[in-house]
């Protein structure tokens, strides 16, 4: 079934450590997004990409990287997760042509 | 870039009655215009969108109206129900090779 998937769901980790979110969509989409959203509502975009080997910063430095080797993957790197870090981060993805965007049903981090 | 503004933040209506939540943005070349929303414990879903080639849209008992003019969009809610009660996220993006910008959303409350 088309759908955008990210894993792991919930994820508690020491502060410090590496972490990745995974996130892959399987609609071949070109356009795809990382946001982190915290109790608070309001979507912070982190980084977006429009396509294989493009990706860009977005408005919330959250010391985090992404790749897009793949159309269909694009994971998220914390190469040192910090309390501040906690929160619930949601991927999605989009066709060009300003359609519909898809979301992942979310990553919730917690950093201890 | 594109900035996009939110208002209320939150809203408590009583069941039946409508629930109208405003947007506006600041580039003109701004062509496109999705409502999301987001129910508690899962994720961002569309409702409804808008080109800016039309003034109105409406599905059923949710509508959006777009005033390029004045350069803001609304989405209006007849007949609330329970389980209307939401975050709704606005968005507008400039072009398909531009990303979506979100607004910050409004929690939506029905009162039985």
């Amino acid at each position: 079934e088309a759908d955008i998937y990210q894993t792991p769901r919930y994820l508690v980790i020491g502060t410090g450590k590496k972490i990745t979110l995974e996130c892959s969509q399987t609609m071949g989409h070109d356009k795809m997004y990382w946001y982190q959203q915290d109790p608070g509502m309001e979507l912070h975009l982190i980084h977006y990409s429009y396509g294989v080997n493009s990706t860009e910063k977005g408005d919330l430095s959250s010391e985090s990287t992404v790749s897009r080797i793949r159309t269909e993957h694009f994971p998220l790197t914390l190469e040192s997760a910090r309390p501040s870090h906690t929160s619930q981060y949601l991927c999605a993805s989009e066709v060009p042509g300003n359609t519909e965007a898809f979301f992942g049903q979310g990553t919730r981090l917690t950093v201890v | 870039g594109e900035n996009v503004e939110q208002h209320p933040s939150t809203l408590s209506v009583q069941e039946g009655d409508s629930a109208v939540i405003k947007c506006t943005y600041s580039d003109s070349a701004s062509n496109y215009f999705p409502w999301y929303k987001q129910e508690l414990g899962k994720r961002p879903q569309l409702i409804i969108d808008i080109r800016s080639n039309v003034g109105e849209k409406k599905d059923q008992r949710i509508a959006v109206t777009l005033n390029k003019t004045a350069k803001h969009f609304s989405l209006h809610i007849t007949e609330t129900q329970p389980e209307d009660s939401a975050v709704y996220f606005c968005a507008a993006s400039i072009g398909s090779n531009y990303k979506l910008t979100f607004g910050k959303g409004t929690l939506l409350t029905v009162n039985p």
